[in-house]
C-alpha cells in the first residue's frame, strides 16, 4: 500500500489568486496522478506527473492553469492558477502501487474560491 | 471518448435487502476497480478485477467482471447501515490512467 499526505487539507481563496497543493508519498513511485472532484461529482483526471519530464495533461486541462512539479519520486505539487469560483473542488493526488497497480489516494485538498 | 457509466446514480435500500450496482465502460480494459468514498473522505480501494469472469467477495460485497460485455457488477447482500457511501468503479487504460464512473450514492435505511 501507500501512505499519501496532502497539504493544505482545505483552503478558502480569493478569485484571481493561485494555490499550490503538495502531495507526499511514503515510498518512491514512478507516476503520480492529480484528480479533481467537483461537488457531488465523480473524479476527473487532470494530469499524470512523471519525475524528470513534463506532466501529461488530459483534455480540457492546460499547463498554464494547472502547472505541476515533480522534483523527485516521492513528491509532487499542483498549482491552481488565477482561480475562479468554478475551480472550487476537491483535488486529490494518487499513486499506483503493487502488481495490480491499485490506485491509492491522498486525503484530498478542499478548495473554495470566493 | 472513454465513458464509464454506473447505474443507478442514487440507491436507497432497506437494511437486509440485496441489490446490484452496474458499471458499463466503452473501451477495452482488462482491469476494473471498485472504490468506496465516505462523505468528506478520500477513496478506499475495495476490489481489483483483473480478468474476464473474475469474482471477488469481501463481507457483504461481491464484485464481478465481464470484459466481453464491458460490464462489472457490485452486489450487496443483506445491506447494513455501515455500507452507506458512494461507490465508484474505475477502468485503467495505458499509462496507468484511471477513469472513474459516475458514482452510485448508496443509502441504507434502518
Amino acid at each position: 500500500s501507500a501512505v499519501i499526505s496532502q497539504k493544505p487539507s482545505r483552503d478558502i481563496c480569493q478569485r484571481g489568486t493561485s494555490l499550490t497543493i503538495q502531495c507526499q508519498v511514503d515510498s518512491q513511485v514512478t507516476m503520480m496522478f492529480w484528480y479533481r472532484q467537483q461537488p457531488g461529482q465523480s473524479l476527473t483526471l487532470i494530469a499524470t506527473a512523471n519525475q524528470g519530464s513534463e506532466a501529461t495533461y488530459e483534455s480540457g486541462f492546460v499547463i498554464d492553469k494547472f502547472p505541476i512539479s515533480r522534483p523527485n519520486l516521492t513528491f509532487s505539487t499542483l498549482t491552481v492558477s488565477n482561480m475562479s469560483p468554478e475551480d472550487s473542488s476537491i483535488y486529490l493526488c494518487s499513486v499506483g502501487k503493487g502488481s495490480q497497480e491499485t490506485q491509492y489516494f491522498g486525503p484530498g485538498t478542499r478548495l473554495l474560491v470566493l | 471518448e472513454l465513458k464509464v457509466e454506473q447505474n443507478p446514480l442514487f440507491l436507497s435500500m432497506q437494511e437486509g435487502k440485496n441489490y446490484t450496482i452496474y458499471c458499463n465502460y466503452s473501451t477495452t480494459s482488462d482491469r476494473l476497480y471498485w472504490y468506496r468514498q465516505d462523505p468528506g473522505k478520500s477513496l478506499e480501494s475495495l476490489f481489483v478485477l483483473l480478468s474476464n469472469g473474475a469474482v471477488k467477495q469481501e463481507g457483504r460485497l461481491m464484485a464481478s467482471l465481464d470484459t466481453k460485455a464491458r460490464l462489472s457488477t457490485l452486489h450487496i447482500t443483506a445491506a447494513v447501515h455501515d455500507l452507506s457511501a458512494t461507490y465508484f468503479c474505475a477502468v485503467i487504460l495505458t499509462g496507468n490512467q484511471f477513469y472513474f464512473g459516475t458514482g452510485t450514492s448508496l443509502t441504507v435505511i434502518p
